[in-house]
């Protein structure tokens, strides 16, 4: 089972700001099959990036996604208010079982 | 519109079964692989189970054996059946179809 760990836990920063954060995998994830994720207390997860790097439909282009192998990076380049969420990686790689990173908290500082 | 709407969650002793069923309208079931996710109050996303369109099926290891995953293509619809069921499996589930929707979820508590 690959084992994903986010980091920094939480992330305290102000509007306009620019946040970026990371996902390092025990494993190499096969095919970049690494997605991201935002929720909102009491949502459903949204869909940001797949593919380690490709935007979600709708996603608005503030959101990027990098990385290959074991390291993955989320950044937002100018933090919106409704940007400030919990936001999960998963890998979803050739054969199950898939796993999710513990998540990271973007928090207005 | 793909839609997905989950049911049949709600309070249960421990030990007992309960089967989630997730309604799909705007596709059918067995057209894209469908998974369930958990997540215990105040906590993070835990990957349950998969099931492919070919009906190839996967679980996490903290419920295999316990829970099955399955679909009717008559219903259009995913269930995924809960036995044996342990403190630890309180949480919201959601149903999902591939990685792009998602179901509003659904709560399972399991009382001691």
């Amino acid at each position: 089972e690959i084992v994903l760990t986010q980091s920094p836990g939480t992330l305290s920063l102000s509007p306009g700001e620019r946040a970026t954060l990371s996902c390092r995998a025990s494993q190499s994830v096969s095919n970049s099959y690494l997605a991201w994720y935002q929720q909102k207390l009491g949502q459903a997860p949204r869909l940001l990036i797949y593919g380690a790097s490709i935007r979600a439909t709708g996603i608005p282009d503030r959101f990027s996604g990098s990385g290959s192998g074991t390291d993955f990076t989320l950044t937002i380049s100018r933090l919106e208010p409704e940007d400030f969420a919990v936001y999960y990686c998963q890998q979803y790689g050739s054969s199950p079982p898939w796993t999710f990173g513990q998540g990271t908290k973007v928090e207005i500082k | 519109e793909v839609q997905l709407v989950e049911s049949g969650g709600g309070l249960v002793q421990r030990g007992g079964s309960l089967r989630l069923s997730c309604a799909a309208s705007g596709f059918t079931v067995n057209s894209n692989y469908m998974s369930w996710v958990r997540q215990a109050p105040g906590k993070g996303l835990e990957w349950v189970s998969i099931i492919y369109s070919g009906g190839s099926t996967y679980y996490a290891d903290s419920v295999k054996g316990r829970f099955t995953i399955s679909r009717d293509n008559s219903k259009n619809t995913l269930y995924l059946q809960m036995n044996s069921l342990r403190a630890e499996d309180t949480a919201v589930y959601y149903c999902a179809r591939d990685l792009f929707h998602w179901g509003q979820g659904i709560l399972v508590t399991v009382s001691s």
